[in-house]
């Protein structure tokens, strides 16, 4: 089994362009989720999808959009990139039912915008 | 505004010596607490939870201690290896929020166990 699966591993965008990550698991778990992670910030809930049909915002929602494409798979826009969406991004997944059900992440996206 | 505050930012600890890592939270919502360990190029990964029924979790050489009146919890790593070293993040949610497991991660710590 793969778990988590991102793609691509590193993209350069330069300001102004749009991209979709794509994220895919394997597990048929009913919950997904889009992190950013940057230097001395952590981990930060950027969109999530409860279940098949639904998504939410979390913490800094703002610049992106997602898509919950099927149970399988769940993607992250940006529209119009800017400088200070250079980050990695990660997707995770887990069950759906009380917060003690671990989340499943994948190896992450290194994303730069110029 | 962050909701689980972590400490230290960093941390050299001697092989076989003991590995601390603290974590405050203010959100009295919360309560399940897990710790991730991540390795440079992979994603965080569940490495030992707690629960605040209890002020002791253990598993290994990994031990969470928590204290709920101080809202404050913290990683032991006994016997420290060089293999774990790595970032470790605190993370904090509520049990039960209706949908989806939004987790609130600190701002992680990243350990470097030394020979």
């Amino acid at each position: 089994n793969a778990g988590v699966t991102q793609t691509p591993k590193f993209q350069v965008l330069k300001t102004g362009q749009s991209m979709t990550l794509q994220c895919a698991q394997d597990m048929n778990h009913n919950s997904m989720y889009w992190y950013r992670q940057d230097p001395g910030m952590g981990l930060r809930l950027i969109y999530y999808s409860a279940s098949e049909g639904t998504t939410d915002k979390g913490e800094v929602p703002n610049g992106y959009n997602v898509s919950r494409l099927n149970k399988r798979e769940f993607s992250l826009r940006l529209e119009s990139a800017a400088p200070s969406q250079t980050s990695v991004y990660f997707c995770a997944s887990s069950e759906l039912g009380p917060g003690d059900q671990p989340q499943h992440f994948g190896d992450g996206t290194r994303l730069s915008i110029l | 505004q962050q909701q689980v505050k972590q400490s230290p930012q960093s941390l050299i600890v001697q092989k076989g010596g003991i590995s601390i890592i603290n974590c405050a939270y203010e959100n009295t919502a919360f309560d399940y607490f897990p710790w991730y360990q991540q390795f440079p190029g992979k994603g965080p990964a569940l490495l030992i939870a707690i629960r605040p029924d209890v002020s002791e979790k253990k598993e290994g050489r990994f031990t969470i201690s928590f204290n709920k009146s101080a809202k404050q919890f913290s990683l032991h790593i006994m016997d420290s290896q060089p293999g774990d070293s790595a970032t470790y993040f605190c993370a904090a949610t509520p049990l039960f929020t209706g949908g989806g497991n939004k987790l609130t991660f600190g701002t992680g710590t990243q350990l470097k166990v030394e020979l």
